[in-house]
């Protein structure tokens, strides 16, 4: 069925390192690959997105990886800082639809 | 504020009740999705429109739940005799036409809801 694995579930990194948090999808046919931030009590807001066309993407310290062979991209993190403390939710296109399955979600902490 | 719009923020209400939340979305949206979202996990697809067509429910959805966009711009989440299970934040999120199936979506603030 349609799925979309994420760990690890909660992440703790010093300020200054940096952060990977990793998903697996199960569509093979799956083709936008989009990550959403979330604060307490907040909307998820997108923070970058990737589709299948390119195998990476950055923008300034945040960058998404996609290896479609093995269904799987990743969120890092470079130079965190404390205001990156929050819920990390992958999520994966459906193909044939234009619903989005999402990941359980990371909580990173950013210790100051 | 142009983003997408949910009311009410926070509903409590006794079992068997019903419930109803309403959302707006980004104007020139003609896609809405509605998303279950529990403490702990991430939100969980429960049916999206294109205009006023309602293309996919989730089979989690049990027949307690409705939904509607008459108009193709609002769109009503009825819940029929609440039951405390249902105690959950319900999202609500809308996208962009034209750019093939992977659009970005944007998320609403969220209606939560206390089944008690």
């Amino acid at each position: 069925g349609e799925n979309v694995e994420q760990h690890p579930s909660t992440l703790s990194v010093q300020e200054g390192d940096s952060a990977v948090i990793k998903c697996t999808y199960s569509d093979s046919a799956s083709n936008y690959f989009p990550w959403y931030k979330q604060e307490l009590g907040k909307r998820p807001q997108l923070i970058i997105d990737i589709r299948s066309n390119v195998g990476e993407k950055k923008d300034q310290r945040i960058a998404v990886t996609l290896n479609k062979t093995a269904k799987h991209f990743s969120l890092h993190i470079t130079e965190t800082q404390p205001e990156d403390s929050a819920v990390y939710f992958c999520a994966a296109s459906i193909a044939g639809t234009y619903k989005y399955i999402f990941g359980t979600g990371t909580r990173l902490k950013v210790l100051a | 504020d142009t983003g997408v719009s949910q009311d009410p923020r926070h509903k409590i209400t006794k079992r068997g009740q019903n419930v109803t939340f309403r959302c707006d979305p980004i104007s020139e949206h003609n896609r809405l999705y509605w998303y279950r979202q529990t403490l702990g996990q991430g939100p969980e697809f429960l049916t999206y429109f294109q205009n006023e067509a309602q293309l996919e429910k989730s089979r989690l959805l049990s027949d307690r739940f409705s939904a509607e966009r008459p108009k193709g711009s609002f769109s009503t989440l009825e819940i029929q005799r609440t039951e405390q299970g249902d105690s959950a934040m319900y999202l609500c999120a809308s996208s962009t036409p034209g750019q093939g199936r992977g659009n970005t979506i944007y998320f609403g603030e969220g209606s939560w809801l206390t089944v008690v």
